[in-house]
């Protein structure tokens, strides 16, 4: 399977502690990207990193790429309740015309 | 303004009866794309249509027949549903070719056969 992992699967978090998950996939790529999904609700794009980039910045995002480990980890700074929500990886595998979504993290931050 | 919608919302069913999504982008995307997300949350793609052409079929029953009749328009229809294909199906788009654009959502159409 081209499927992403991450871990953890479950993070609960106080607010304004930071968040920190992981994406590990297995095959080669032209960029990963990041989602969010609160309950009941569609995706969200959070970030795009690209093949060629090893750090990327979004307000209180950061997210990393290691394509020789083949990982990614995103950082959700000083979180609030509202960052409570699922969160996946989705890779640009090389050679296939779609994205491949990890299996999440269900992040819970607790006021 | 909606930027990607689906209808409907909820959909309940028996098993053996057929049944459509519809999904409308006012984003001027050129590519559109149908997901499945299972119970356990796992997200797969099922088709992508790039101006109205099928570029992925992703090993879907052909029960399951994407209909695009412009490129703001992606419905799915699907013939004689079974328990398995309970799930959440969502419509997406994006500017181009998805690896290396952002894709935008919809809401989601909640499918229970029973």
């Amino acid at each position: 399977s081209q499927q992403g992992e991450e871990d953890p699967q479950a993070l609960s978090i106080q607010e304004g502690e930071n968040a920190t998950m992981n994406c590990s996939y297995k095959t080669s790529i032209n960029n990963l990207q990041w989602y969010r999904q609160n309950s009941g609700r569609g995706l969200v794009h959070l970030i795009l990193i690209r093949s060629n980039e090893r750090e990327k910045h979004s307000g209180r995002l950061r997210v990393t790429l290691d394509t020789s480990k083949k990982s990614s980890s995103l950082l959700i700074t000083a979180s609030r309740a509202a960052d409570t929500a699922s969160y996946f990886c989705a890779t640009d595998v090389l050679g296939f015309q779609k994205l491949v979504f990890g299996t999440g993290t269900r992040l819970l931050v607790s006021p | 303004d909606t930027a990607v919608s689906q209808t409907p919302k909820y959909l309940v069913t028996q098993m053996g009866n057929d049944k459509s999504i519809k999904c409308e982008q006012n984003l001027g995307h050129d590519t559109m794309y149908w997901y499945k997300q299972d119970s356990k949350k796992f997200l797969k793609i099922m088709f992508s249509y790039n101006n109205k052409e099928l570029i992925i079929n992703e090993t879907v029953p052909n029960r399951f027949s994407p209909k695009s009749p412009d490129k703001a328009h992606l419905n799915l229809h699907i013939n004689s549903l079974e328990l398995g294909d309970s799930a959440v199906y969502f419509c997406a788009s994006s500017q181009a070719w998805a690896g290396g654009y952002e894709q935008y959502f919809g809401p989601g159409t909640r499918l229970t056969v029973t």
